[in-house]
């Protein structure tokens, strides 16, 4: 069975500063990684997701996330942050072989200050 | 296109009584998942319907159930409501199986709480 493990619970970053917000996994399968947003009162929203291909996949939104196989980890990162991006963060993991069903970690709730 | 839309919004319960929540999914998607979302355990995945069929179901007890129509709408019912069941359910329907590595559209969750 799959599992997720982000790291951080909350993180509190400057506007304009880079943020790195942490995710690892553990899967004895292949899997699709999956990064959502949640603004408050609302529902999930997808950030970016990786399927196969190219290990770096990127949002419309400036964030971007890399699948790293060796270390388990899909770490989510935005170079400069804004107010707007004040939301928690939850990071996915499906099997694909479509076994189990959407896995997701704990999430982390990222404060962006003025 | 209109988003996945979930009624009702927000409910309030008693322990003991049975509540049926509903979930309309984008049009033309096939696939529809229910979550529970809770401060302590996070999302939970509670199961897929597919083409009117239970693809996957979490680990949770019998007491909470689903189906989908023809139309792919989907309800799910907790029966014996608990404290425990206080939370935020989400909806999430794609064009296909999860396992194709469709996206999700959340709906904005029906708010239960349990008193």
């Amino acid at each position: 069975a799959q599992s997720v493990t982000q790291l951080d619970s909350q993180v509190p970053v400057f506007e304009e500063a880079p943020v790195e917000l942490r995710c690892n996994y553990s899967s004895s399968v292949s899997v699709y990684l999956f990064w959502y947003v949640q603004y408050p009162n609302q529902g999930l929203q997808l950030l970016l997701k990786y399927l196969s291909g190219s290990t770096l996949v990127e949002s419309i939104n400036g964030f971007e996330a890399e699948f790293n196989k060796s270390q388990t980890s899909f770490h989510l990162r935005k170079p400069s942050v804004h107010i707007s991006d004040t939301a928690e963060y939850f990071c996915a993991v499906s099997d694909r072989s479509g076994n189990t069903p959407l896995v997701f970690g704990k999430g982390t709730r990222l404060s962006v200050i003025a | 296109k209109a988003g996945v839309t979930q009624t009702p919004r927000y409910l309030i319960k008693t322990r003991g009584q049975q509540v049926t929540l509903s979930c309309s999914p984008i049009s033309g998607h096939r696939s529809v998942s229910w979550y529970q979302q809770t401060p302590g355990q996070g999302l939970q995945f509670l199961f897929e319907y597919f083409s009117e069929t239970q693809r996957n179901k979490g680990n949770f007890p019998g007491r909470f159930s689903g189906r989908q129509f023809s139309n792919s709408r989907s309800e799910m019912n907790v029966s014996t409501l608990e404290l425990g069941d206080s939370a935020l359910y989400l909806c999430a329907s794609s064009f296909s199986l999860l396992a194709e590595g469709y996206e999700q559209y959340f709906g904005p969750g029906t708010r239960l709480t349990v008193t």
